[in-house]
């Protein structure tokens, strides 16, 4: 069964700083890998989508890199702003493709203005 | 990307009483529509995977007569918490998807059972 596992849970720094959410997953026989962000108490704001061929992806102050045989990715966020403040979620999609996804639990992120 | 609805955002019912949730994919037909569910402070776990004119696949530990889904057209899916009792109170989620196309999600649904 596959297990996302995400580290650190919480993680609090000042503005400006950039900063690395970790990701790790246990079958490596996934689809794609896909971040996201959630604010308290809304859905999920779609990040970043890394197709299981490709290494990376990037978008504005946001690059996502995945290395696929170590289940492994990461989240990289570059000049952070008090407005990235949110969780971030990591998730996998199974192999086939078809399926649901595998959530971890998130990085609660604080970013100190 | 495209859009997905769900109706309502939030609810609030008795103990007992049952509570139909609704999934739409506004712009695209999705073959395939998938039901999470968020507790306070965890993540979402994949509840069922809803093919249209098809049976709903249930994950381990969900009670499929608890948890009623209906995908009866290319556009709508509905969760049903039948009999709710105040630990089924959570965040519910629904993506739409066709295939191996990307999954959209809605904006989720905050059920409180009192």
């Amino acid at each position: 069964k596959q297990e996302v596992t995400q580290i650190p849970a919480a993680l609090s720094v000042p503005e400006g700083e950039n900063l690395v959410l970790n990701c790790s997953f246990t079958d490596s026989a996934i689809y794609n890998l896909q971040w996201f962000r959630q604010d308290p108490g809304k859905g999920l704001t779609s990040l970043l989508l890394i197709q299981s061929s490709q290494r990376e992806q990037t978008s504005g102050r946001l690059n996502a890199s995945l290395d696929k045989s170590s289940g492994r990715s990461t989240l990289y966020i570059a000049a952070s702003q008090p407005g990235d403040s949110a969780t971030y979620l990591c998730a996998v999609r199974p192999g086939g493709g078809a399926d649901g996804l595998t959530f971890g639990k998130g990085t609660h992120l604080i970013i100190q203005p | 990307g495209a859009v997905v609805s769900q109706h309502p955002s939030r609810v609030i019912c008795k103990s007992g009483t049952s509570v139909k949730i609704e999934c739409r994919s506004l712009d695209f037909q999705a073959t395939t529509m998938f039901w999470y569910r968020q507790f306070p402070k965890q993540s979402l776990m994949l509840m069922a995977t809803s093919n249209e004119g098809s049976k709903a696949t249930y994950e381990q530990g969900v009670e499929k007569d608890k948890f009623l889904i209906n995908h009866a057209s290319l556009t709508l899916s509905t969760l049903t918490v039948t009999s709710a009792h105040p630990e089924d109170s959570s965040f519910y989620i629904c993506s739409a998807g066709k295939g191996q196309e990307t999954q959209y999600f809605g904006p989720g649904t905050r059920l409180l059972v009192l």
